[in-house]
C-alpha cells in the first residue's frame, strides 16, 4: 500500500523553529519529486516547497522563503521541512504528498500530486 | 489572494452537469498544464485529473478536465451526492518558480 505518514507538528512560539518528517512506503521514493502542501484552518490549500528526485531542484513558496528548508533520504525514504522563523501566520494542517513525475516543474506539462499524507498539524502562537 | 481565480461556490442538482472555472494568466495555465483536486470533507487532497483533462486510475469519467489559452475547466457529469466537496485547480508558475493553487471551490448538492 502506498503510503505517506507525516510527524513532527506541534505547538511552539513564534520565532521557534519544528522539524516535520514524512516516512514513505509501497513505492520507490526516489523515482519522485515530492511536496509540501497546507492549509490553514478553514483555508484552501498552499503549496509550501517542493524537491526533485535527486535533490537537485527545490522550490519554495514566496511566503516561506529564507525560513523554511526542504530536504529528503533517498536511502530511508523520508522528506523533512526545517521550519525556522515560525510565525502565527505558518499555523495550519501540513501535508506530504507525492508527485507522479520526478521533477517538480513536470516534463511537457507531467506533473500532479497523486498521494497525500493524512498532515500533521503546526499551531504557532504567542 | 490566489494566483488562481476560482469561484468560491457552485451548485447542482443529482444528474446535472456543473461545471468549476480556474482563471490564471500566461505564466501558469498559459504556459503548462492544469490539475485538478477534490477533498471531501475532513479528508486529504485527492488528484482528479492531471495534463488538462488526464484521470488517474480510479477516478469516474463524469469528471472531466479542459483548458483553453489561459484558463481551465472541470465539469462534473452526472452529479452525485458524494461530489460534494471543494474543488481546487493548480498548475506549475514560470515566474514564482513554483506550484499554485486555485482558492477552491465548495460544490454543493442540493
Amino acid at each position: 500500500e502506498v503510503q505517506l505518514v507525516e510527524s513532527g507538528g506541534g505547538m511552539v512560539q513564534p520565532g521557534r523553529s519544528l522539524r516535520l518528517s514524512c516516512a514513505a512506503s509501497g513505492f520507490s521514493f526516489e523515482d519522485y519529486a515530492m511536496h509540501w502542501v497546507r492549509q490553514a484552518p478553514g483555508k484552501g490549500l498552499e503549496w509550501v516547497s517542493g524537491i526533485n528526485w535527486n535533490s537537485g531542484s527545490i522550490g519554495y513558496a514566496d511566503s516561506v522563503t529564507g525560513r523554511f528548508t526542504i530536504s529528503r533520504d533517498n536511502a530511508k525514504n523520508s522528506l523533512f521541512l526545517q521550519m525556522n522563523s515560525l510565525r502565527i501566520d505558518d499555523t495550519a494542517l501540513y501535508y506530504c504528498v507525492k508527485d507522479i513525475h520526478v521533477e517538480i516543474r513536470g516534463d511537457m506539462g507531467y506533473y500532479g500530486m497523486d498521494v497525500w499524507g493524512q498532515g500533521t498539524t503546526v499551531t504557532v502562537f504567542s | 489572494q490566489s494566483v488562481l481565480t476560482q469561484p468560491p461556490s457552485a451548485s447542482g442538482t443529482p444528474g446535472q452537469r456543473v461545471t468549476i472555472s480556474c482563471s490564471g494568466s500566461s505564466s501558469n495555465i498559459g504556459s503548462t498544464t492544469v490539475n485538478w483536486y477534490q477533498q471531501l470533507p475532513g479528508t486529504a487532497p485527492k488528484l482528479l485529473i492531471f495534463s488538462n483533462l488526464q484521470r488517474p486510475s480510479g477516478v469516474p469519467d463524469r469528471f472531466s478536465g479542459s483548458k483553453s489559452g489561459t484558463s481551465a475547466s472541470l465539469v462534473i457529469s452526472g452529479l452525485q451526492p458524494e461530489d460534494e466537496a471543494d474543488y481546487y485547480c493548480a498548475a506549475w508558475d514560470d515566474s514564482l518558480n513554483g506550484r499554485v493553487f486555485g482558492g477552491g471551490t465548495k460544490l454543493t448538492v442540493l
